[in-house]
């Protein structure tokens, strides 16, 4: 069956860069857009950004434009979020998701937990 | 601070009926598809309703979508304890050029 599995927690100090993978499998990997989503503590999901993985493009929400990288290895079915520059306010799960033909998010990753503390 | 809005908490007896509300505005709602969102504890969200109401297979008919202007609303009867959880909405949004989502309501099924 189609999934999405991520890489593990990750803890990094302010200032630092993180990178997290989604590896997926049971589906076309480059037939549907792949979004990154994260949801910090106690709050609602928030979009980060999203890539064609067939195509390689990407589009970046306005307020992570310049500090986040998504890219895919087509050749592993593996696509990547890379977040700079972090602060405490970073402190989120990550969740990588499938786009079901803008439909919704039909599949999930099973998210990872990244903590920014000094 | 999200988006969409929606009651922080409901809550119902097992076996009644809830029904969840979503508020947005004419950028995001009135004019794009409503997704719902099932999150149980320490999961992922799981995709509980696309395009308003329909449901993805698996998904059984207690939980239904609608939409009206502005506003979507989550219905789920039969109640289970299962169903505790956190629920969200989720749309497009035409200014924001992005998914936006609602900030949640946890479900208590007592």
């Amino acid at each position: 069956q189609a999934q999405l599995v991520q890489s593990g927690a990750e803890v990094k100090t302010p200032g630092a860069s993180v990178k997290v993978s989604c590896k997926a499998s049971g589906y076309t990997f480059t037939g549907y857009y792949l979004h990154w989503v994260r949801q910090a503590p106690g709050q609602g999901p928030e979009c980060v950004g999203w890539i064609h993985p067939g195509s390689g493009v990407t589009t970046y929400v306005q307020k992570f434009q310049g500090r986040v990288t998504v890219t895919r290895d087509t050749s592993i079915s593996t696509a990547y979020m890379e977040l700079s520059r972090l602060t405490s306010d970073d402190t989120a799960v990550y969740y990588c998701a499938r786009d079901y033909r803008n439909k919704g998010f039909d599949i999930w990753g099973q998210g990872t937990m990244v903590t920014v503390s000094s | 601070q999200s988006v969409l809005t929606q009651p922080p908490s409901v809550s119902a007896a097992p076996g009644q009926k809830v029904t969840i509300s979503c508020s947005g505005s004419s950028s995001n709602i009135e004019n794009n598809y409503v997704s719902w969102y099932q999150q149980l504890p320490g999961t992922a969200p799981k995709l509980l309703i696309y395009d308003n109401n329909k449901r993805p297979s698996g998904i059984p008919d207690r939980f239904s979508g609608s939409k009206s202007g502005t506003s979507a609303t989550l219905g789920i009867t039969g109640l289970q304890t299962g169903d505790e959880a956190d629920y969200y909405c989720g749309t497009w949004d035409n200014s924001l050029g992005a998914v936006v989502f609602g900030g949640g309501t946890k479900l208590t099924v007592l």
